[in-house]
């Protein structure tokens, strides 16, 4: 692994499921968040840690829940999944040790909830 | 809480020069950073200004003043490939790096 990976890559899901989407870096940065994108919205943070162990609500954590057992995983859940879910999905992290502003993104995980 | 304004699109000629702008509101301000997404693609990192003035990173510049709570990314000797949305950002909070985007400009870049 190089940088930052999601899983799935897609994924369509009926509503009320359960669904883990994944994020995994191998930079040991301390910090990754989740952000999910929305056509004429930009980015949107829903869920961030700032190291392992931490973690605390964006701007758009209702119905989303995360935790950071590691420094190198970072999952987000959906717990009952809604149609306003559909979104894509994108992780990323960053080493905010030495002041480095700059996030690295993975690829980005695109999900249909119908 | 934050708040970034930026134009939804902008258009401009290969070698030609554009400037995308970016006013925002903050409780408290950590930074403006800018980055770049091609369609469909992760968003990657360009620049980052703490402070007032100009940073350069070759074709690209970004510029930052903090007592009008604005900035802007120039791009020079435009290429097809500038094609992209470019979104401004400032960090959520003090106590780490997560970030508040803008919505995004969509540069289109023509022959």
């Amino acid at each position: 692994i190089a940088g930052i990976t999601q899983a799935p890559t897609s994924q369509i899901l009926a509503a009320g499921r359960r669904m883990t989407l994944r994020c995994t870096q191998d930079m040991r940065h301390n910090a990754m968040y989740w952000y999910r994108q929305d056509l004429g919205l930009g980015l949107r943070l829903i869920h961030y840690s700032n190291t392992a162990g931490t973690t605390g609500k964006g701007e758009v954590p209702d119905g989303y829940s995360v935790s950071r057992a590691n420094t190198d995983d970072f999952p987000l859940t959906l717990a009952s999944a809604v149609p306003s879910q559909t979104s894509v999905y994108f992780c990323a992290s960053s080493d905010s040790s030495g002041g480095s502003n700059e996030q690295f993104f993975g690829p980005g995980t695109r999900l249909t909830v119908l | 809480g934050q708040s970034l304004e930026q134009p939804s699109e902008v258009t401009a000629v290969e070698g030609a020069i554009v400037q995308i702008n970016c006013t925002y509101q903050t409780s408290g301000f950590y930074g403006l950073s800018w980055y770049q997404q091609h369609d469909g693609g992760a968003p990657t990192f360009l620049s980052y200004n703490g402070l007032d003035g100009l940073e350069e990173t070759g074709r690209f510049s970004s510029f930052l003043s903090r007592s009008d709570s604005y900035g802007y990314l120039l791009l020079q000797e435009l290429q097809m490939k500038d094609s992209a949305s470019y979104f401004c950002a400032v960090r959520a909070n003090q106590a780490g790096t997560a970030l508040i985007f803008g919505k995004g400009t969509t540069l289109s870049v023509s022959s």
